[in-house]
């Protein structure tokens, strides 16, 4: 079982839908989780991060976590054709370390 | 501020080969990394440095070396480059952990393709 794990996709959604990426994670005692959106060929960039149960939002993206059921998940509300991109799920594993899902690769269609 | 800058951006290396990656940061973060990102396998921790003056194996550092110059500073070396070692580098640095705080930020990236 991965430490991290993303399904692939890709997730196609409409414009103007609410894209709804998941992701689970193995290690019970994680603290803090992030999520990173990597346009092709450029590097990863920082979008969410979240430390508590429940939900944290940020203009259009709403970051939730629930710890019990070990997994976190993005919404993306009022989808853009410029939000279609690969979504990678990160889990901070000890003092300094991130551990990264595969990615979500998402389509948003006009 | 420039953040987190890489070069070369694109490399071409012969099987054998070696090269060193550059990675600089602006922003006085204290830890630094290296990953590699290859198809269907997200990104893998190569090494890292908590602090200036150390440095610490990651999920996949075999093959590599590394190099904390100073605080800004962060290099990777091939030593004898191998085809499996055609990857995306990509360097990070994070403040210290303080709290629940601990956001990597990334640097463009480094192609690099072994014939």
């Amino acid at each position: 079982q991965k430490e991290v794990e993303q399904n692939s996709g890709p997730l196609s959604v409409p414009e103007g839908a609410i894209a709804s990426l998941n992701c689970t994670y193995s290690d019970r005692v994680s603290q803090s989780f992030f999520w990173y959106r990597q346009y092709s060929g450029k590097s990863p960039e920082l979008i969410m991060s979240i430390y508590s149960n429940g939900d944290k939002e940020d203009g259009r993206f709403t970051a939730q976590l629930n710890k019990a059921s070990q997994y976190v998940s993005l919404l993306i509300r009022d989808s853009q054709p410029s939000d279609s991109a690969t979504y990678l799920c990160a889990v901070r594993r000890g003092y300094n370390k991130l551990i990264f899902g595969a990615g979500t690769r998402l389509a948003v269609h006009p | 501020n420039a953040g987190v800058t890489q070069t070369p951006k694109f490399q071409v290396l012969k099987t054998g080969q070696s090269m060193t990656l550059q990675c600089a940061q602006d922003m006085n973060h204290n830890s630094m990394y290296w990953y590699r990102q290859d198809p269907g396998m997200g990104l893998r921790l190569i090494y890292y440095s908590a602090s200036e003056g150390t440095t610490d194996k990651g999920e996949v550092p075999n093959g590599y070396n590394v190099s904390r110059l100073n605080k800004r500073e962060f290099s990777l070396r091939l030593e004898s480059a191998a085809p499996s070692q055609t990857s995306v580098y990509f360097c990070a640095s994070s403040d210290s952990w303080s709290g629940d705080s601990y956001e990597q930020y990334f640097g463009p990236g480094t192609r690099l393709t072994v014939t």
